[in-house]
């Protein structure tokens, strides 16, 4: 069974840079047919996707984060990783990664792990 | 806001059946499939339907799944009390070329 964890700071001061990585096992990262997302939820709003890697390191980001948002992928620790530069308050959620495909959508999630902004 | 509309709450008692709507546009439902998980505080989020009403192995057929043009919906028959959970669909949207959510439907069985 596939799963996945994220992992990283939980507190992040303003101005500075968050950075999770989602260790992925019950399968390898290197599947040409997935891609790895990450996806945020802020306290009491819904959900928003901020980009996904492939395992040859191509990405696609949300427009509204792509001036702040990288991600990397390690085929040799079966992990990728995201990286929000110049975060605010705003950016306080709970961070996750997820597995997509064509045929299944979203369909592996990590818990989620909350990332809070503040000084 | 989220792109995908869903109703913030819903409810019934054990045994009934309840339904949750999800609203789109074009660009998302209107051509791609949709998906729904189901979301529990601390949990992993689990998918419950898949290409608008495929379930993936594990998931009990109480669960299906519909769309229709730029809406689509969950049903859920035979309510159960480990049911109650948040609810949230999610589709593929060619404008965004990414993932779009419905603001989650937090489901309590009375």
């Amino acid at each position: 069974q596939l799963q996945l964890q994220e992992s990283g700071s939980g507190l992040v001061k303003p101005s500075q840079t968050l950075s999770l990585t989602c260790a992925v096992s019950g399968g390898s990262i290197s599947s040409a047919y997935h891609s790895w997302s990450w996806i945020r939820q802020p306290p009491g709003k819904g959900l928003e996707w901020i980009g996904y890697i492939y395992h040859n390191g191509s990405t696609y980001y949300n427009p509204s984060l792509r001036s702040r948002v990288s991600m990397s992928v390690d085929r040799s620790k079966n992990q990728f990783s995201l990286k929000l530069s110049s975060v605010t308050a705003a950016d306080t959620a709970v961070y996750y990664c997820a597995r997509g495909s064509y045929a299944y959508g979203l369909g592996y999630w990590g818990p989620g792990t909350l990332v809070t902004v503040s000084s | 806001q989220s792109v995908l509309t869903q109703p913030p709450s819903a409810s019934a008692t054990p045994g009934q059946r309840v339904t949750i709507s999800c609203s789109g546009s074009s660009s998302n439902i209107g051509s791609n499939t949709v998906n729904w998980s189901q979301h529990l505080p601390g949990t992993a989020p689990r998918l419950l339907i898949y290409t608008n009403d495929q379930r993936p192995s594990g998931v009990p057929d109480r669960f299906s799944g519909s769309k229709s043009g730029t809406s689509a919906s969950l049903a859920i028959s035979g309510l159960q009390s480990e049911d109650e959970a948040d609810y949230y669909c999610a589709a593929w949207d060619d404008s965004l070329n990414g993932w779009v959510f419905g603001g989650g439907t937090k489901l309590t069985v009375l």
